[in-house]
């Protein structure tokens, strides 16, 4: 069964760009998260992506938007790249509905480099 | 706003040694509480995690209680490994809508044999 999966693994941008992330959740999940993670610090809750739609989001500026597709799986867009966008960008996948089974399971992460 | 504070790091033990790793929470409502394991070059892994007051998560030897009348969630295990070198991160997160996980700063551990 494979867990969440990120790519790409590193990425390398200058400053002004536009990236896009990919993540592919764990099966049999619905929601996916996105996660920035600063060197040196605790994940930063970016949003949150179920039905397509986001449903939550964090303190993040309208640089940072997202996209849920029909087979569950995500992606995160950062346009204009500011240096201190360089961190671990994180995507977790869950399944919503079920209490029990609400736990958010990570992919390895994308490093994105801003030069 | 909800919030984790976990022990300042790095922290370095001998292996066999008893471990801690304090953290603290402030939240509105009942959140559940996690503490997740980052290996280098991984991603977070759910080490474990409990859900009401003076719930036990344990996992792998490692264990930690729900204490809500001192709001915390200390992370401990009796006999360290070298395997458990890594960073902790305690999280927690509210029970209703998206259940968005708010960390802690992280704790790096580094066991010598």
């Amino acid at each position: 069964d494979a867990g969440v999966t990120q790519s790409p693994t590193h990425l390398i941008k200058t400053r002004g760009q536009q990236v896009t992330l990919r993540c592919s959740p764990k099966s049999g999940h619905d929601t996916v998260s996105w996660y920035q993670q600063a060197l040196g610090q605790g994940p930063q809750f970016i949003f949150q992506y179920y039905e397509e739609e986001e449903r939550q989001r964090g303190n993040f500026p309208d640089r940072f938007s997202g996209h849920q597709f029909p087979n569950y799986s995500s992606e995160l867009n950062v346009n204009a790249l500011l240096l201190g966008d360089s961190a671990l960008y994180l995507c977790a996948s869950s399944q919503t509905g079920v209490v029990a089974k609400n736990i958010q399971y990570f992919g390895a992460g994308t490093r994105l480099s801003v030069l | 706003g909800d919030s984790v504070t976990q022990m300042e790091g790095p922290v370095t033990l001998s292996e066999e040694a008893f471990l801690t790793i304090n953290c603290t929470y402030t939240a509105t409502g009942y959140p559940s509480l996690f503490w997740y394991v980052q290996y280098p070059g991984e991603g977070l892994q759910l080490l474990l995690k409990a859900t009401k007051a003076d719930d036990k998560g344990s996992n792998k030897g490692f264990e930690a209680t729900y204490r809500k009348e001192t709001t915390s969630f200390h992370l401990e295990k009796g006999s360290v490994q070298v395997s458990d070198s890594a960073v902790y991160f305690c999280a927690l997160s509210d029970k209703q809508g998206a259940q968005k996980l708010v960390f802690g700063q992280g704790t790096r551990l580094t066991i010598n044999p």
